[in-house]
């Protein structure tokens, strides 16, 4: 079975504050990617990050940082002095190889940046 | 701005009208995507189209039609909806289709309402 699990439905943090938004996979696939999704309130949904199961090189792009740990089956999501513009709902995603469905979402984490 | 576009952005419906989604890309990529997301809910896979054809229909109902012209387009024919069909509709594309490892690219939504 395919899931993924993000722990926090909403977090509140103050401008300038660092978060991490936690995401949990399940997958019995070897081959898998990940992906994280940021929707505003727009409606849009924006594609942040990939990555591959074979790479657990952590990535940083700006003030975004990403920590991919396969023993644990996690790939956290660290923003780093966040700003009332990262205000938005954030969605983690797993496309097995195998199965019907081309993404698997978590439920979200919405994320509030206050001022 | 996003490179996948969605018209019309809101749309108010009768029970009784008939009406269609439409979905725009041009990135060449051969899947395309219907995505239905209700409120605070991650999206729902609807259909997915593979190089023009239809190869996943996530047992919608017929009162939901799609139609994919050719690799730029994306259709969703809308007939005899409920209330509970008032959803944000997603579109998105991707450069593969199942199994593959494209991140999907998603358009701003249309916001349905049907009354």
């Amino acid at each position: 079975a395919q899931k993924v699990t993000q722990a926090q439905t909403e977090i509140s943090v103050v401008e300038k504050e660092d978060v991490t938004l936690d995401c949990v996979y399940e997958t019995r696939d070897t081959t898998y990617y990940l992906f994280w999704y940021k929707q505003p309130p727009s409606g849009e949904l924006v594609f942040l990050i990939r990555r591959n199961s074979f790479d657990e090189q952590n990535e940083i792009s700006g003030r975004y940082s990403w920590n991919f740990q396969k023993s644990t089956s996690s790939f956290n999501f660290t923003i780093t002095a966040s700003q009332v513009v990262d205000s938005a709902v954030y969605f983690c995603a797993l496309r097995p190889l195998s199965g019907n469905t081309p993404l698997v979402f978590g439920k979200g984490t919405r994320l509030s940046v206050i001022a | 701005d996003t490179e996948v576009t969605q018209t019309p952005k809101h749309l108010v419906m009768g029970m009784t009208n008939k009406k269609s989604l439409k979905c725009e890309q041009h990135m060449g990529h051969r899947a395309m995507y219907w995505y239905k997301q209700k409120a605070k809910k991650p999206p729902e896979l609807m259909f997915v189209y593979s190089y023009e054809k239809l190869s996943i229909n996530e047992s919608v109902p017929s009162r939901f039609s799609p139609e994919c012209p050719n690799s730029s387009l994306l259709n969703l024919h809308l007939h005899a909806l409920q209330p509970e069909d008032s959803a944000l509709y997603l579109c998105a594309s991707s450069q593969d289709g199942r199994g593959g490892n494209s991140p999907l690219h998603f358009g701003n939504g249309t916001r349905l309402t049907v009354t």
